[in-house]
């Protein structure tokens, strides 16, 4: 069983809709990132989180750290955020702090 | 800034040729971090780096090895390249202890034939 589990790993929605995202660790973190990678494109971060909500524009992230699981919610979802959402974690300092990483959820948009 | 830059973006190698991936961060990031990614997984961490002069083994190290001789560079060596060696390589860097914002460069594909 890998550390960390996303789901769906596919995921197909209609322009406007309303998109979850789900990430489930089983190790302790210092914190957590929610990454964007286009086709043939970088990783950009769009979240990294320790505790509780954050919101950028269209896109929310929430955490609960007792549960062990964070969701990455796209409001009013349109073709431009079709991407892979990858959902990772960091372990502490004697690792390096490094990240380990889910297997990615494949998000498509359509007009 | 230019942030993480890594160089070549694509390059294709023949088994048993040795190449150099370039990572360079002009962020005076002290972590650097080399990860692989394979169709369908997770990426997983080949090395890293806290500092010049300073580096450990990742989950997959086998077939790689890394310098740390600056605190800009952090360079990836293929000594002899097998097909296994096939996937994208992304190098990202973070300030520090403590610290846990990461900046990603944009990649470079390998591919081993």
């Amino acid at each position: 069983k890998n550390e960390v589990e996303q789901s769906p790993q596919n995921l197909t929605a209609q322009e406007g809709e309303f998109i979850t995202i789900n990430c489930s660790y089983s190790v302790g973190i210092s914190a957590l990132h929610w990454l964007q990678q286009h086709p043939g494109g970088g990783i950009v971060s769009l979240f990294m989180l320790s505790s509780g909500k954050k919101k950028h524009g269209r896109l929310i992230a929430t955490i609960n750290i007792q549960e062990k699981h964070s969701s990455l919610h796209i409001t009013a979802s349109h073709p431009r955020d079709s991407a892979v959402y990858i959902c990772a974690v960091i372990g502490g300092e004697t690792s390096g702090s490094r990240l380990t990483f889910g297997e990615g959820t494949q998000l498509t948009v359509n007009p | 800034n230019a942030g993480v830059t890594q160089t070549p973006k694509f390059r294709i190698l023949k088994i048993g040729q040795s190449m150099t991936l370039q990572c360079t961060q002009d962020m005076n990031h002290n972590y650097m971090y080399w990860y692989r990614q394979d169709p369908g997984m997770g990426l997983k961490l080949i090395y890293y780096s806290v500092g010049a002069g300073i580096t450990d083994k990742g989950e997959v190290p086998n077939g790689y090895n890394v310098s740390r001789s600056t605190t800009e560079d952090f360079p990836l060596r293929l000594e002899l390249a097998a097909p296994s060696q096939t996937s994208v390589y992304f190098c990202a860097s973070r300030t520090g202890q403590g610290a846990y914002g990461y900046t990603f460069g944009s990649g470079t594909r390998l591919t081993v034939v």
